[in-house]
């Protein structure tokens, strides 16, 4: 099935370490973006890929990098993760002219 | 500072009432799309609009864009405990290339 896979699903974190959510698309998208999502806020836009090899950064990008080495992997990483990175994140690809395509989400949280 | 803002937060109706929520944007834009997701889910692309005065409907689910191409609003007809969920607009401005996604509007189902 053409979509979006987030790994892990959910992860517990211990302050200060470091972590890499995992984000892999099989529709072929230029675009790639990370979003966090959290309670009256809404979709906050981390870092965006419009192509392969390029990344760019959105709304709220610090503390995080992401890399894009082709066009079917983003991996978002957190250097050292903090308790306000505590959220829901979302992986999501674009085709030209379309809707965003999103992943199933990795809740973590961050103690 | 919020891009798109969207209104109102939380609405809770009586299965059977109407609903409607509402996007603003302090700049024209060039398109404008509504999600839905659904609890525990993610965010699926429901439509996009671009003209202005754009008017499309889904089944008891109308969409609107301003005619100034500055505002938008989903309006669900009669709704059923299957709408409960989040809408959330996005918005893609003139000159840019990404879209600013609304804080969203919980929507409660009561039977």
């Amino acid at each position: 099935i053409a979509g979006i896979t987030q790994a892990p699903t959910s992860q517990i974190l211990a302050a200060g370490r470091r972590m890499t959510l995992r984000c892999t698309q099989d529709m072929r998208h230029n675009a790639m973006y990370w979003y966090r999502q959290d309670l009256g806020l809404g979709l906050r836009l981390i870092h965006y890929s419009n192509t392969a090899g390029t990344t760019g950064k959105g709304e709220v990008p610090d503390g995080y990098s992401v890399s894009r080495a082709n066009t079917d992997d983003f991996p978002l990483t957190l250097a050292s993760a903090v308790p306000s990175q505590t959220s829901v994140y979302f992986c999501a690809s674009r085709g030209p002219g379309y809707g965003y395509t999103f992943g199933s989400g990795t809740r973590l949280t961050v103690v | 500072g919020q891009q798109v803002m969207q209104i109102p937060q939380y609405q809770h109706v009586q299965e059977g009432e109407d609903f409607t929520t509402y996007c603003n944007s302090s700049t024209t834009l060039s398109n404008i799309q509504w999600y839905k997701q659904r609890p525990g889910g993610h965010p699926v692309f429901l439509i996009q609009l671009v003209k202005s005065g754009e008017v499309k409907k889904q089944k008891r689910l109308t969409f609107q864009f301003g005619e100034a191409k500055k505002n938008s609003s989903l309006h669900i007809t009669a709704t059923q405990t299957t709408d409960v969920g989040t809408y959330f607009c996005a918005g893609l401005k003139n000159t840019g290339n990404q879209f600013y996604f609304g804080t969203g509007t919980s929507l409660t189902v009561i039977p």
